[in-house]
Order: C-alpha cells, then structure tokens, then sequence
C-alpha cells in the first residue's frame, strides 16, 4: 500500500540555519502531498501542499516541492527561528480515495 | 467555528477496563478520521468514515477497538479490554471533500494511559 518516509529526528539547528527535511513516497497514481506541524500539546495543523507533480507548496517561509521522477516532497527553510520547534509530519492523500497517510515524524528542535 | 473537539483529553484507566474517547467533527464536514499517535509507530491511521459510514478500517488493530459514528456530529472510538499496550495519544480529525480543498483538521487529541 501507499507509505510516506521521512528522516529520523531529532533535528536540533540554531537560529537562522538552513532547514532541510527530507520525505519520500510510494504510492499508486498521482497523490497528493502535504507537510503538518505539531506544536507542544496540540493536533496537527496544515502547513503547506502541493497536489500535482513539480508544484511548490509555500507558507511561513517554508517551501516543499512535488518531484514525481524522485517521488520526494522535502521540506525546507532558508533560516529558521525558536518558534518553528515543533514535530513536522510529511502525509499523503492516496489518489481517487480520501486516505491520508502519515510519515512518523521529524522533530526539530531550534537553539538561540 | 470551535474546531474538532475531542474529549476526555486526558484518560487513566487500569488494563481490562472499557474505554470510550469522542469526537464532534467540525459541522459540515464529511469526512471523519480516527489516528494513533505512539513514538514508536508515528501517527497511524485506525479508521475513517464519510456521511457517518466506515470507508476504511483496516488500521483497527484488533478486535477490542471499535468505532462508531451514529450521526454527523458525534463518533466513538471504544477500546474493550484496554491494555497498557494501548497507551497513546489518540487524534480525531475532520476534513469536507468538496472542491479543491483537501485539509485535514485535528483535534487536541486524547492522552490514554493504561496501567
């Protein structure tokens, strides 16, 4: 079945590093793709997508792009800050059904 | 909108004895989703429902987890007899199929501790 892979945590970086997270899928036909943030004590929020093959999904300074010939949607941040500590989860929507499956999480840590 | 709300969002319980945790989706939406969340296994999908009718529960673990979603506003995940293994953090989400707007939305989830 269609599965989501992404880097081990933890990532620990300083203030204005680059980010970098990495995420793979396999899946049959053309899924959607999508990066979720867990602050501390909360659910899941929605940080950005992309639902076809080379999109740029974009919020917050963060970027993930769609690469159907790698099956990648990595993560990435030019400099990021205290506040973007968090769990981030990389998911996909299979194609034709509403199945959302979750990778098991990267948790970065940022340092002043 | 309160968002997805979900309740207890702390529960201790001594192994064998019944659990129910409960969610009310986000009013409109039609799609409903019940995960698990562990260190050890990430966030696993149990099960999902659209207009309250089970689409996919192959996540269900075993036989002592069921679930239920009587009408549009309200769905039960039971766990008959708990066990510590069971000790998670259990998340409802909703999310509304029409157009393009594929977003899920998550509760605050329930922290089950199962001695």
């Amino acid at each position: 079945g269609d599965s989501v892979t992404q880097m081990e945590g933890p990532v620990t970086l300083s203030e204005e590093a680059f980010l970098t997270i990495n995420c793979t899928y396999t899946a049959t036909g053309y899924p959607s793709l999508f990066w979720y943030v867990q602050y501390p004590g909360e659910g899941l929020q929605l940080l950005l997508k992309a639902t076809k093959a080379d999109d740029k999904g974009s919020n917050k300074g963060f970027e993930a792009t769609y690469r159907k010939e790698t099956t990648s949607f990595h993560l990435e941040k030019g400099s990021v800050q205290v506040s973007d500590s968090a769990v981030y989860f990389c998911a996909l929507k299979s194609s034709g059904t509403y199945k959302y499956i979750f990778g098991t999480g990267t948790r970065l840590k940022v340092l002043a | 909108d309160a968002g997805v709300i979900q309740s207890p969002r702390h529960e201790v319980t001594e192994m064998g004895q019944e659990v129910t945790l409960r969610c009310k989706p986000i009013s409109g939406h039609d799609y409903l989703f019940w995960y698990r969340q562990t260190m050890m296994r990430g966030l696993e999908l149990l099960i999902y429902f659209n207009n309250n009718v089970p689409i996919d529960d192959s996540g269900m673990p075993e036989d002592r987890f069921s679930a239920k979603m009587p009408n549009a506003s309200f769905s039960t995940l039971k766990i008959q007899p708990s066990e510590p293994r069971d000790s998670a953090v259990y998340f409802c989400a909703s999310s509304f199929s029409s157009g393009n707007n594929e977003k899920l939305f998550f509760g605050s989830g329930t922290q089950l501790s199962v001695l």
